[in-house]
């Protein structure tokens, strides 16, 4: 299965935006990019996918660059309920989902 | 609700013993999930169902693991004869077929500790 690379941990403050990384070298051409969060005590919770194009939904925002070798999943404006650990994940032919060890966001007041 | 349940939310048991978990998926959903995480780790995959057809397992669930989702609904996992190693958050999740990419939805797990 292809990989991805995430940070271990980020910081933002509260109302500002935030960019996290995710690098997947290996991804294949049919292999979509997923982000999922998990909030402290619950289950993971989708957040956004997209395959080439950049993509907007009501949570967020996933720049996929041109090689799609990296992809960038942006909160707009972050609040204290955003801090989660954030999991960068690569979807192909599985109907599992595999997850890494993810980015944990911490928003600062 | 009409999300995901599981059942017991919590679960102590003493080494040897076996436990059931139960997993009540959004009606309509088709596939169903399970995933296994220990602290600090992302959920590792166990095994999935489509309607009552377990179609994949991972390498993870030795024999003392066994999941059922008799008539497509509701799914069970027992572990029998557990060990410390087995505690862990049992998260459960379910999701739409079809061949794309179809976002799955989770419970909010079942922790299991082995005395």
């Amino acid at each position: 299965d292809a990989k991805t690379t995430q940070p271990n941990s980020m910081e933002s403050n509260e109302e500002e935006p935030v960019h996290l990384p995710c690098n997947h070298s290996t991804i294949s051409g049919t292999d979509y990019i997923h982000w999922y969060r998990q909030l402290p005590s619950q289950g993971p919770e989708y957040v956004i996918h997209g395959l080439t194009s950049n993509v907007n939904n009501r949570m967020a925002s996933l720049a996929i660059a041109e090689d799609r070798k990296s992809s960038t999943l942006i909160l707009h404006r972050a609040t204290l309920r955003d801090a989660a650990v954030y999991y960068c994940i690569l979807w192909g032919s599985a109907r599992q989902l595999t997850f890494g060890s993810g980015t944990q966001l911490t928003v600062l007041p | 609700d009409t999300g995901v349940s599981q059942n017991p939310r919590h679960k102590i048991t003493k080494r040897g013993q076996n436990v059931t978990f139960r997993c009540d998926p959004i009606s309509e959903h088709n596939r169903l999930y399970w995933y296994r995480q220990t602290l600090g780790q992302g959920p590792e995959f166990l095994t999935y169902f489509q309607n009552e057809a377990q179609l994949e397992k991972s390498r993870l669930l030795s024999d003392r693991f066994s999941a059922e989702r008799p008539k497509g609904s509701f799914s069970t996992l027992e572990i029998q004869r557990t060990e410390q190693g087995d505690s862990a958050m049992y998260l459960c999740a379910s999701s739409l077929g079809g061949t794309g990419p179809n976002e799955q939805f989770f419970g909010p797990g079942t922790r299991l500790t082995v005395l």
